[in-house]
């Protein structure tokens, strides 16, 4: 089953309206989560390192005052897109790093559509 | 820093074909190696990966990959396609389990019937 888990797996918001995704890590901490975004028929792309009890760090090109990324606990990260617009419409997925095993999982990914 | 090159945006094979995505990478420390799958509409599923050890990687659903430092590639393959492989294949490079993957482009497979 699933170790990390995403939740909403697909949102629709309207256009100025701000959006929580959830990456919960099921049955282990994850002091470390990473928080990708892929938009249709492309690659996956890095935009933010999400550090438990600190600031995330972003990207090159990922505005932090939109993107809000909070690591509260070892199990929990989440990624707020603020006052939306259709162009952030796309795929957000998250991945978690645990210790034993050395292994990075990714969650099932969020469809974010922006109307 | 680091890079993947996915050779061929699109490959087609007839169903019990070949399979070969290729994939190279850059890394200036010893790579861990990644092959991801993509069915539409749908999450990632890990294939199979590379950190240390032996270099031919065997994965889930009949899929291999061989790391060669020497070539720099760590290309996948399986030996006879079938329909369900349709897919997009996404190989990605890190530099260690806790620091982001970097993935390629993609390669979109198509099975032909």
């Amino acid at each position: 089953g699933a170790v990390v888990s995403q939740h909403p797996s697909r949102v629709i918001c309207k256009s100025g309206t701000s959006v929580k995704i959830e990456c919960r890590s099921l049955d282990f901490q994850a002091t470390t989560m990473f928080w990708y975004r892929q938009f249709p028929k492309q690659s996956l792309m890095l935009m933010a390192t999400s550090n438990e009890g600190s600031k995330a760090t972003y990207e090159q090109g990922v505005e932090k005052d939109k993107f809000l990324i909070n690591h509260a606990s070892l199990t929990l990260s989440t990624l707020t897109v603020t006052s939306a617009h259709p162009e952030d419409s796309s795929f957000y997925i998250c991945s978690a790093f645990r210790g034993s095993g050395n292994t990075i999982y990714f969650g099932e990914g969020s469809w974010l559509t922006v109307v | 820093a680091q890079s993947v090159t996915q050779l061929g945006s699109h490959v087609s094979v007839s169903e019990g074909a070949l399979v070969l995505l290729r994939c190279n990478y850059s890394s200036s420390v010893p790579p861990y190696l990644f092959w991801y799958v993509q069915y539409p509409n749908q999450g990632l599923q890990l294939l199979l990966k590379y950190t240390t050890g032996a270099t031919l990687v065997k994965g889930i659903n009949g899929f291999e990959a061989e790391f060669k430092k020497s070539e720099t590639s760590f290309h996948l393959t399986k030996p006879s396609a079938h329909m369900s492989d349709a897919a997009e294949y996404f190989c990605a490079v890190s530099d260690s389990g806790n620091t982001p993957l970097v993935f390629g482009k993609g390669t979109r497979l198509s099975v032909i019937a």
